[in-house]
């Protein structure tokens, strides 16, 4: 099994709701990351996890709170999200570190109204 | 921080035309990727480049890692319709941290048949 699966697809929610973006692999993988990517635009990394730890956070606003349950899970929880927050939702995941392949999931297609 | 251009940014064709796009980054490279995006869907990996002047190749797909280890390109000979989509260069920081990718903005293909 070499996919990564993502919920929903499709989001749309209003400034004042919390939702929460689900991600799943069961590669063994254990470093997942979450990046988010606007039209015609490169995937930004926002977070990564290292074996279920927190390794990396670009500076994402805290509106943005990312979860690991465990090492097959990858949540990203939303919270008061602005407009321009909008964008594919994409988490990924790769055996160890950069020097590996990432996996990407399909993507959750975020529109905040 | 680290920075990886990619040029050019749009590239049309006719189908059995060679394509190139090319990646320069501002400091030194551990390791390079490259993905496919095609349109709607998400980043699937290609290939990883890590040796200083490496050549990889992949049926009409051809990619190549500078002697610097700043640069990168990836060559297809006579394109098809399904080579269609946006390439992306990726590349990790040397002494950078080891989860994060550097993105280049990525260069979309079109063909036409």
């Amino acid at each position: 099994d070499t996919e990564v699966t993502q919920t929903p697809k499709h989001l749309v929610m209003g400034m004042t709701n919390k939702k929460s973006l689900k991600c799943e692999q069961h590669m063994g993988h254990r470093a997942m990351y979450w990046y988010k990517q606007k039209a015609k635009k490169p995937p930004e990394l926002m977070f990564v996890y290292s074996y279920e730890k927190l390794s990396i956070n670009e500076s994402v606003p805290s509106r943005f709170s990312p979860e690991c349950p465990n090492s097959s899970l990858l949540n990203l929880h939303l919270h008061a999200l602005q407009p321009e927050d909008s964008a594919l939702y994409l988490c990924a995941s790769s055996l160890g570190g950069s020097s590996y392949e990432q996996y990407f999931g399909p993507g959750t297609r975020l529109t905040v109204t | 921080g680290q920075q990886v251009m990619q040029i050019p940014q749009y590239q049309h064709v006719q189908e059995g035309e060679d394509f190139t796009t090319y990646c320069n980054s501002s400091t030194t490279l551990s390791n390079i990727q490259w993905y496919k995006q095609r349109p709607g869907g998400h980043p699937v990996f290609l290939i990883q480049l890590v040796k200083s002047g490496e050549v990889k190749k992949q049926k009409r797909l051809t990619f190549q890692f500078g002697e610097a280890k700043k640069n990168s390109s990836l060559h297809i000979t006579a394109t098809q319709t399904t080579d269609v989509g946006t390439y992306f260069c990726a590349g990790r920081q040397s002494g950078g941290s080891n989860y994060k990718l550097t993105f280049g903005k990525g260069t979309l293909l079109t063909v036409n048949p």
